[in-house]
C-alpha cells in the first residue's frame, strides 16, 4: 500500500512540553510539508523540504521544528515555545506536478 | 498569507443538484488545485489545472480558470451525499516543487 502516515492520531501536551508528531512516506516523493488547520480555517504552512538534510520555513514556523534524516520521514516538534499549539496538523508529500497527498492529521490539545 | 478565496463559504444543495464553488486568487499563479476534506481527515488531491488550460474534466467534476480575472470554479454535477465535504483551492506560483497557498475552502452539504 503506497500512501503517507502520521502518529499518533490524537495528541495531548501539558503546558511547557515539546512533543514530536511523526510523518512517513512510501512514495518515493522528495518533497514533503507540515500544515496547521485551525476550525474553520484553510492550511498554513509550517515547514517544507524539497531534499534529504535541506528544509525552509514556512509561513508559521515560529515555535516549531522539523528535522529530514531520511527521504520516508519529516517529524515535526511543536516546543514549548509555540503558545498556542492546539491545532490540526496535516502533513503531505508532493508528486511529479506538485499535487500533495496528505496523511490523515493529528489532532494535538495542550492541557 | 491567504493566495485563494473560496465563496460561498457554505452551500447546502439537495442530491442530483449541482454545486459550484468559486475561488479568487491575487497573483500570478503556475497551476491551481482543488481539494476535498471529509470532517477530521486529511486533504484529498481532486485536479489540478495550468495556467494555460481554460477547462478541465474529471469524472462528476469541471473545472474552469480565467487568469485574466484571476478566478477559479469547480463544478459538481449529480451531487451525492457523499459529496459532503470541505472544498479547497489551492495555488502553485512556480512549477515543480512548489509550496501551495490555500484558501479557507467551501463547505458543502448535500442531503439525500
Amino acid at each position: 500500500d503506497g500512501g503517507i502516515t502520521q502518529s499518533p492520531k490524537y495528541l495531548f501536551r501539558k503546558e511547557g512540553q515539546n512533543v514530536t508528531l511523526s510523518c512517513e512516506q512510501n512514495l518515493n516523493h522528495d518533497a514533503m510539508y507540515w500544515y496547521r488547520q485551525d476550525p474553520g480555517q484553510g492550511l498554513r504552512l509550517i515547514y517544507y523540504s524539497q531534499i534529504v538534510n535541506d528544509f525552509q520555513k514556512g509561513d508559521i514556523a515560529e515555535g516549531y521544528s522539523v528535522s529530514r534524516e531520511k527521504k520516508e520521514s519529516f517529524p515535526l516538534t511543536v516546543t514549548s515555545a509555540q503558545k498556542n499549539p492546539t491545532a490540526f496538523y496535516l502533513c503531505a508529500s508532493a508528486g511529479l506536478y506538485n499535487e500533495q497527498f496528505f496523511g490523515p492529521g493529528t489532532r494535538l490539545t495542550v492541557l | 498569507s491567504q493566495q485563494g478565496e473560496e465563496d460561498p463559504q457554505a452551500l447546502s444543495i439537495q442530491e442530483g443538484e449541482n454545486a459550484t464553488m468559486n475561488c479568487s486568487y491575487k497573483t500570478s499563479i503556475n497551476n491551481l488545485q482543488w481539494y476535498r476534506q471529509n470532517s477530521g481527515r486529511g486533504l484529498v488531491h481532486l485536479i489540478l489545472i495550468r495556467s494555460n488550460e481554460r477547462e478541465k474534466h474529471s469524472g462528476r467534476l469541471r473545472v474552469t480558470l480565467d487568469t485574466s480575472k484571476k478566478s477559479s470554479s469547480l463544478l459538481i454535477t449529480a451531487s451525492r451525499a457523499a459529496d459532503t465535504a470541505s472544498y479547497f483551492c489551492a495555488t502553485a506560483t512556480n512549477s515543480g516543487y512548489s509550496t501551495l497557498t490555500f484558501g479557507k475552502g467551501t463547505m458543502l452539504l448535500v442531503s439525500p
